[in-house]
């Protein structure tokens, strides 16, 4: 069964400064995709950055960005001059690749940003 | 807003009443979920329905019961629901397509209490 793993239930971030979050999965698929979610308090979970594994070249999404290392199953997120909205909690999440939209989701990190 | 709604946004009942939760998406997707999120848990996935039709019931007791009447609206009814059953409920929609689902977009959330 798939997995996937946060081991940072909280990180904390000073404005304009950079940061990154990581994310761990466990899969034997070969066809898969990988996504950042942020869900702002109190606010709806919005998608932030999608990688498909078939892709080497790391997605990029204006200061969000993603170090996808396939071989090691590490894909995290790096969130360059942080605002204080961005101060959220991010979820890492995989879909398999043909499935029915089961996504398998980390339990997440909760970023402040400190101004 | 992702396009995503629900209603009500929030919600006390009591373990023998019966009420609904609404999700209408604008998106013109054709698959749409029922999520629970749960302090301290991953999100679990609890129903899928591609086409209007249930592919997926992730060992979801009967008290929740799902129903999709066309694409853009799902509901979940419940009844007699335990205390452990409080916790913010997810509505998300996606595009499927034969090679399988894409990123899912999420509404608001309905925050339901039970007493």
């Amino acid at each position: 069964a798939q997995t996937v793993t946060q081991s940072q239930p909280e990180m904390s971030v000073q404005e304009a400064e950079t940061v990154t979050l990581s994310c761990t999965y466990d899969t034997s698929e070969s066809d898969y995709y990988l996504f950042w979610y942020k869900q702002p308090p109190s606010r709806q979970m919005i998608l932030v950055i999608r990688q498909e594994a078939y892709k080497q070249q790391n997605a990029t999404e204006n200061r969000f960005s993603v170090n996808f290392q396939k071989a090691a199953k590490s894909f995290s997120l790096k969130i360059s001059d942080s605002q204080l909205g961005d101060a959220a909690m991010y979820f890492c999440a995989y879909l398999r690749g043909g499935s029915q939209g089961n996504l398998i989701f980390g339990k997440g990190t909760k970023l402040s940003v400190k101004p | 807003e992702t396009g995503v709604t629900q209603t009500p946004r929030h919600l006390v009942m009591g373990m023998t009443n019966k009420k609904s939760l609404k999700c209408e998406q604008h998106l013109g997707h054709n698959a749409m979920y029922w999520y629970k999120q749960s302090a301290k848990k991953p999100l679990e996935l609890m129903f899928v329905y591609n086409f209007k039709e249930q592919t997926e019931n992730n060992s979801v007791p009967s008290r929740f019961s799902p129903e999709c009447p066309n694409s853009s609206h799902l509901f979940l009814h419940l009844h007699t629901l335990q205390p452990e059953d409080s916790a913010l409920y997810l509505c998300a929609s996606s595009q499927a397509g034969t090679s399988g689902v894409y990123e899912q977009y999420f509404g608001p959330g309905t925050r339901l209490t039970v007493t």
